[in-house]
């Protein structure tokens, strides 16, 4: 069964640091990874995902994540925070095939200070 | 494009009591799933349904809770009769189809609150 690590459950950044969110992921084939964000009261938000070829993702709000295959890593990554930042990061993990269930992370919470 | 509607958004119940909850997913989204969300971890799912047949309930607590979509489109999820751990937030998203390389869009949840 797949599983995913978010070994960080509290980060506090400045505003306008960079950001790295770590995911660690568990799965015997090349797996469908996501990113997903919540804001207190809202429901989940797909920053960016990945499926195949580059591993290098883009995502919404200029966040970006790196698939590494030899370290079964799927970290987040954002050049310059803003306050708005403030919220909830979900890493998940999806088998290829089998209805695309979703497999998430216990969440990183990430405060931003001014 | 509508999101994935639930409803209510909130609700407090007595532990014992029963309570049901409502998905209204994407137009045209076949798959929808019910994920639990307790806090201070990450969704979990209990239920997917293609159209309105059960895919995958193998972690959904079948002795207490229920979950139909008898005509392929709005889910509802029971909960009978309640315990204090179900307390959580209750998500419902939906996709297109079960396979191929489409997200998942999640509704914003229902927080149930057992006392």
């Amino acid at each position: 069964a797949q599983s995913v690590t978010q070994p960080d459950i509290h980060i506090t950044v400045s505003e306008g640091a960079s950001l790295e969110l770590r995911c660690n992921y568990s799965y015997g084939a090349t797996p469908y990874l996501f990113w997903y964000v919540q804001s207190p009261g809202q429901g989940l938000q797909l920053l960016l995902k990945y499926f195949s070829g580059d591993t290098l993702v883009q995502g919404i709000k200029g966040f970006e994540a790196e698939f590494k295959r030899s370290q079964s890593s799927f970290n987040l990554r954002k050049p310059s925070v803003h306050w708005s930042d403030a919220a909830e990061y979900f890493c998940a993990v999806a088998r290829t095939g089998g209805g695309n269930k979703l497999t998430f992370g216990t969440g990183t919470q990430l405060k931003v200070e001014l | 494009e509508a999101g994935v509607a639930q409803s209510p958004r909130y609700k407090i119940i007595e532990k014992r009591q029963s309570v049901a909850f409502w998905c209204n997913p994407i137009s045209g989204h076949a798959t929808l799933y019910w994920y639990q969300q307790i806090l201070g971890q990450g969704p979990k799912l209990l239920i997917q349904f293609q159209n309105n047949g059960v895919v995958d309930d193998s972690q959904l607590p079948k002795d207490r809770f229920s979950a139909e979509r008898l005509k392929g489109v709005d889910s509802t999820l029971k909960i009978q009769p309640a315990k204090l751990e179900d307390s959580a937030v209750y998500l419902c998203a939906s996709r297109p189809g079960p396979s191929g390389t489409y997200e998942q869009y999640f509704g914003p949840g229902t927080r149930l609150t057992v006392t």
